[in-house]
């Protein structure tokens, strides 16, 4: 049962332009979700995350919206550059409670390329 | 700051033969270290979460005798791939959880791009 659902697989994007890539969550004992950008080869780095008590956040061009009642949370890139050509992870943990231990739920990723 | 390695970065063995990766934590301590395989195109499978001084926990579905972790400080774990076969053929990616923090935060290593012949 996948529990972090992301769309779209893929996405092509103006330089310039709003890059916008949306997950879905089922388990709402979630309370952290981060965002990861992985380039080809290279392991997965945190880009941006937010938890519940918020619903938004914002850090440089990179934002996260987040919605509770829909279970929906979102990535936005502003003024997309082809330096953010990269595959982008949602991510969903529930901390430690439970026994969790802090895993991480992925999505299953957006290969976002951005057109010079 | 709160960087992880991992070695090799890569690497070919022979089928039949083992394997050990090692992801170590630079700059801060970590209880607790996740192990991840990555296959092309795909999201990343977590194998098994790795906290110091005790026995890994595995994912339904790994097999602990064949992907042996060990976490005997805290800043390193090794995972060790025993009797590899091409299947087993993959990028293996660990993370680490800062210590002493109630963060859900992990960073991620390099990864390792194991190929088995």
């Amino acid at each position: 049962q996948q529990q972090v659902k992301q769309s779209p697989q893929s996405l092509i994007v103006q330089k310039g332009g709003i890059s916008i890539i949306n997950c879905a969550y089922e388990n709402t004992a979630f309370d952290y979700f981060p965002w990861y950008q992985q380039f080809p080869g290279k392991g997965p780095a945190l880009l941006i995350a937010i938890r519940p008590d918020v619903s938004e956040k914002k850090e440089g061009r990179f934002t996260i919206s987040f919605n509770k009642s829909a279970k929906q949370f979102s990535l936005h890139i502003m003024d997309s550059q082809p330096g953010d050509s990269a595959t982008y992870f949602c991510a969903a943990s529930m901390g430690g409670s439970g026994g969790s231990n802090y895993k991480l739920t992925f999505g299953k990723g957006t290969l976002l390329t951005v057109n010079p | 700051g709160a960087v992880v390695s991992q070695h090799p970065s890569w690497v070919i063995c022979k089928s039949g033969t083992s394997v050990k990766i090692e992801c170590r934590s630079l700059d801060f301590q970590a209880t607790t270290m996740f192990w991840y395989r990555q296959f092309p195109k795909q999201s990343l499978m977590l194998m098994a979460t790795s906290n110091e001084g005790s026995k890994a926990t595995y994912e339904q579905g790994v097999e602990k005798d064949k992907f042996l972790i060990n976490h005997a400080s805290l800043t390193l774990s090794t995972l060790t791939v025993t009797s590899a076969h091409p299947e087993d053929s993959s990028f293996y990616i660990c993370s680490a959880r800062v210590s002493g923090r109630s963060t859900d935060t992990q960073y991620f290593g390099p990864g390792t791009r194991l190929t088995v012949l």
